[in-house]
């Protein structure tokens, strides 16, 4: 069975800190992402990577950055976090094929207060 | 950013009625358009990956189309069911060899038992 882990599902931060969100999949997939879902605003993607070491720029990605040392897994990072990146992060992955689905964790909650 | 739109963005229907909702998306650099069913608190869950103009496709009560040339996909649902209850996300892939998905802010449905 697929899977795609986000360890920390629930977390509250003060803002100023630095989090990190982190993920794995073991479906050695090529392509990871990281969105963040706000009510209204629908899925948004941060950043992604086609493959280790690589990474391209979301549609949001001020304030976050990201990490793929090795192809399981994408990290996410807050250098210094802000209210308003309290959110619901949604990390997912996919094979390297237009045919393919998306796998995703099942999200980390982020209150930074 | 593709401009990824879905209608209506809620819906509540009786149980045993049968529902369509639509997702637009640029027609141009098509690649593939995906269906995602997200429960709450769970993970979004794949429904249909759809490349050609004029697929269509099915999973039980659930069916989906798609017409690439005037940039819009149908999900359909028969018979709904209180389990039917979820958020139903569309996804556009534009270009080949580029897997940014983009996504729908959805279209949440209620099924009154």
């Amino acid at each position: 069975d697929v899977k795609v882990t986000q360890s920390s599902r629930y977390l509250v931060k003060r803002t100023g800190e630095k989090v990190f969100l982190e993920c794995v999949q073991d479906m050695d997939h090529e392509n990871m992402f990281w969105y963040r879902q706000d009510p209204g605003l629908g899925l948004r993607l941060i950043y992604f990577s086609y493959d280790v070491k690589m990474k391209e720029k979301g549609d949001i990605p001020e304030g976050y950055s990201v990490s793929r040392e090795k192809k399981e897994r994408f990290s996410l990072i807050l250098e210094s976090a802000s209210t308003n990146q309290t959110s619901m992060y949604l990390c997912a992955s996919l094979a390297d094929s237009s045919g393919n689905t998306i796998y995703f964790g099942e999200g980390s909650w982020l209150t930074v207060v | 950013i593709l401009n990824v739109e879905q209608s209506p963005q809620s819906l509540h229907v009786q149980e045993g009625d049968s529902t369509n909702f639509t997702c637009s998306f640029p027609s141009s650099n098509f690649y593939a358009l995906h269906w995602y069913r997200w429960e709450t608190a769970k993970s979004p869950e794949a429904l249909f990956v759809m490349t050609l103009n004029g697929d269509e496709k099915k999973k039980g009560r659930i069916s989906a189309t798609l017409n690439t040339k005037e940039g819009y996909s149908y999900l359909y649902i028969k018979g709904s069911q209180p389990e039917d209850s979820a958020t139903y996300l569309c996804a556009s892939l534009d270009g080949a060899g580029s897997y940014q998905l983009t996504f729908g802010k959805g279209t949440k449905l209620s099924v009154i038992p």
